[in-house]
């Protein structure tokens, strides 16, 4: 079967670095995504990974290793409006989505 | 411009009662989408759409029905509502199918069925 595994929460202290990891195991790979989710709010996009390596955009960075299944979301400088879950979604073979339940990332000042 | 809209917000329905969300997009994507997400479980496709007229099921389509008669609207149809129905429902869109497509997502329906 298909499944991807995130933890279901962390804390982080503001201005610090939290990294969220994501695995994966799923029929056919084309590609790995983040999304952030407020409370109450739909997702929004962070960032798509298909080769290994990191990717950096502004204080987010997301890595990605194929042949472990593997895959990491580095967030830095933690503000408290990253306050917010974040979904690990891995697309198949058939180019749909495979998500995971999503990490609650909770931020203490 | 609005992206994607939904409609309604919430909506309490009695169980058996039919229901139809609206999912309507401004961005002439191609592909449409309908997940639900509850409370300790990723994001579930219900439906999709990769292009006007055509429709396929994802992983949980029993109980739902879509139709896609343009490329702006993809409603969600509850034939019967039942309880295990109440959940959170997103519709989102892509311009295409192909490996890097960015899925944009609407507001979501909060649906309670009792």
């Amino acid at each position: 079967g298909q499944n991807i595994d995130q933890p279901t929460e962390m804390t982080a202290t503001e201005g610090a670095i939290v990294q969220i990891n994501c695995t994966y195991q799923t029929s056919g790979f084309n590609g790995l995504f983040w999304y952030q989710q407020h409370a109450g709010e739909a997702p929004t996009f962070l960032s798509y990974n298909v080769l290994d390596g990191l990717e950096e955009k502004g204080r987010f960075s997301s890595f990605l290793s194929r042949s472990k299944g593997y895959s990491y979301l580095l967030l830095k400088e933690l503000q408290m409006k990253d306050s917010a879950s974040y979904l690990c979604a891995v697309m198949d073979s058939n180019y749909q989505l495979i998500w995971g339940a999503g990490t609650k990332l909770i931020i203490k000042p | 411009i609005a992206g994607i809209t939904q409609a309604p917000t919430s909506q309490i329905l009695a169980a058996g009662r039919r229901m139809t969300l609206r999912c309507t997009q401004d961005m002439r994507h191609n592909a449409m989408y309908w997940y639900r997400q509850d409370l300790g479980l990723g994001l579930r496709l219900i439906h999709y759409s990769n292009t006007a007229g055509t429709t396929g099921k994802g992983e949980v389509p029993d109980g739902y029905s879509v139709s896609r008669a343009n490329t702006d609207d993809f409603p969600l149809t509850l034939a019967s509502a039942v309880p295990s129905q109440t959940s959170v429902y997103f519709c989102a869109s892509s311009e295409g199918t192909s490996a890097y497509n960015e899925q944009f997502f609407g507001p979501g329906t909060r649906l309670t069925v009792l």
